[in-house]
């Protein structure tokens, strides 16, 4: 089986840093991916973590620790059209489904 | 670069009828999958192909199938539909786990609307 939880909604001032996390219970791990879904639009691929430690993308990064089966993805120098949903998907390997959580609502305010 | 495309993008049937949607995956990707989002929900999982083969199901009503033809395309057939089926329906595709299966290219979806 598989669990994940998530904030269910954020709120962050433009221009500032906010931290999404993640925690996880999968039978099996390969991986953590964080997408980015507007209303309406379809999900975007963000990042991928294979091996603990941070991965930064621009102004995004994302944060695994296996042992913690914890994750987090964090943006910088928020921007109002960050305002989305974010997912984390656990990839439990094989070529079996990416399974999303409920989803962290990001609410960017000016 | 070329995307995931679904047709069509819009759909309206009544209830009880049938309904067919296409997803073309990006050229050379050999998984795809389907998902159904409704409002406020996040997306689930239906089903998902691996070179044509059937490799994992989900959250997939009986009166729904799918396949994946012999160019790589997939159709999500639902047939009986009901009010319930009204939704966002989202297909990906990626490459196998050798060459990055766990990033999910997604396209734009058919919105369907059971009347």
């Amino acid at each position: 089986g598989q669990s994940l939880e998530q904030p269910s909604e954020v709120t962050a001032v433009e221009g500032a840093i906010v931290q999404i996390n993640c925690t996880y219970q999968t039978s099996g791990f390969y991986g953590l991916s964080w997408y980015q879904q507007h209303d309406g639009g379809a999900p975007t691929f963000l990042s991928y973590n294979a091996l603990d430690g941070l991965e930064e993308t621009g102004r995004f990064s994302s944060f695994l620790s296996r042992s913690d089966s914890y994750g987090y993805l964090l943006l910088q120098e928020l921007q109002m059209k960050d305002s989305a949903s974010y997912f984390c998907a656990p990839d439990s390997g094989g070529y079996q489904k990416v399974t999303f959580g409920i989803g962290t609502k990001l609410q960017v305010i000016p | 670069a070329a995307g995931v495309i679904q047709s069509p993008r819009h759909l309206i049937k009544e209830k009880r009828e049938t309904a067919t949607l296409k997803c073309y995956p990006i050229p050379r990707h050999d998984t795809v999958y389907w998902y159904q989002q409704g409002p406020g929900q996040d997306p689930q999982f239906l089903i998902s192909f691996y070179e044509k083969m059937q490799s994992d199901k989900g959250s997939i009503p009986d009166r729904f199938s799918a396949q994946q033809f012999s160019d790589y395309h997939s159709e999500l057939n639902m047939s009986s539909l009901e009010l319930g089926d009204s939704a966002l329906y989202f297909c990906a595709s990626s490459l196998s786990r050798d060459r990055g299966r766990e990033k999910l290219f997604f396209g734009s979806g058919t919105q369907l609307s059971v009347l």
